[in-house]
């Protein structure tokens, strides 16, 4: 367990339907990132904040995807209107910024659109 | 072109044996260097960071040659437990962004 959680570990929505998820980071970590995992694939880079600004979001990342930080600490994922193709494990990780880059996975969530 | 380039496998080899994995990059102004391991349908967890000069760590070892832009990962001693997908990470030259390869399968057999 890496100290970073997240909130439900699967979700089955029906195509159409907006989801939202949940990431809690390691307490101390300023650096928050979003990744989408498919099947025999690395982690695909989605979005990135550093305290609670959204400092880059991946060019491949549809206008259905957005992403939020509040008070810097818990995130949360939401994709609207899903489809199909947004089936996916879907990773938050946090770290602790400055020189350090190592990056700290959560179990994920993964997404099935049916 | 992606960023990381990695020989999906898989590897399938007998306790004992020495493996390696390697993996090239795309940019070379990318700053940082990492090899995570990801066990099946689980997240992936930090192996080890890569430096320079290169690192060890017990049966580990790293190496990075930035003048021909790839990363490689030494095993030792393979075990069992060693059994997992190692995925090779890239930073941007900001640090900011990770891209992640796409995997290369271990499977240690008795």
């Amino acid at each position: 367990d890496t100290g970073v959680s997240q909130d439900p570990r699967h979700k089955i929505t029906k195509r159409g339907q907006n989801v939202t998820f949940r990431c809690d980071p390691i307490s101390e970590h300023n650096r928050l990132y979003w990744y989408r995992q498919t099947l025999g694939q690395g982690p695909e880079f989605l979005t990135y904040f550093q305290n609670e600004a959204q400092l880059e979001k991946s060019r491949l990342l549809s206008d259905r995807f957005s992403a939020e930080r509040p008070k810097g600490s818990f995130s949360t994922l939401e994709i609207q209107r899903t489809e199909q193709g947004d089936s996916a494990m879907y990773l938050c990780a946090s770290s602790p910024g400055g020189h350090l880059y190592e990056q700290y996975f959560g179990p994920g969530t993964r997404l099935t659109v049916t | 072109r992606k960023e990381v380039e990695q020989d999906p496998g898989p590897f399938n080899v007998p306790e004992g044996a020495t493996v390696a994995f390697n993996c090239t990059y795309s940019n070379s102004a990318s700053q940082s260097f990492f090899w995570y391991r990801q066990d099946c349908r689980k997240e992936p967890k930090l192996l080890m960071s890569v430096y320079s000069s290169g690192n060890e760590d017990g049966r580990f070892t790293a190496q990075l040659n930035r003048a021909s832009q790839y990363i490689s990962l030494l095993i030792r001693d393979s075990k069992l437990s060693d059994s997992a997908t190692y995925l090779c990470v890239v930073t941007d030259s900001t640090g900011n962004q990770f891209y992640f390869g796409t995997g290369t399968s271990l499977t240690v057999i008795p």
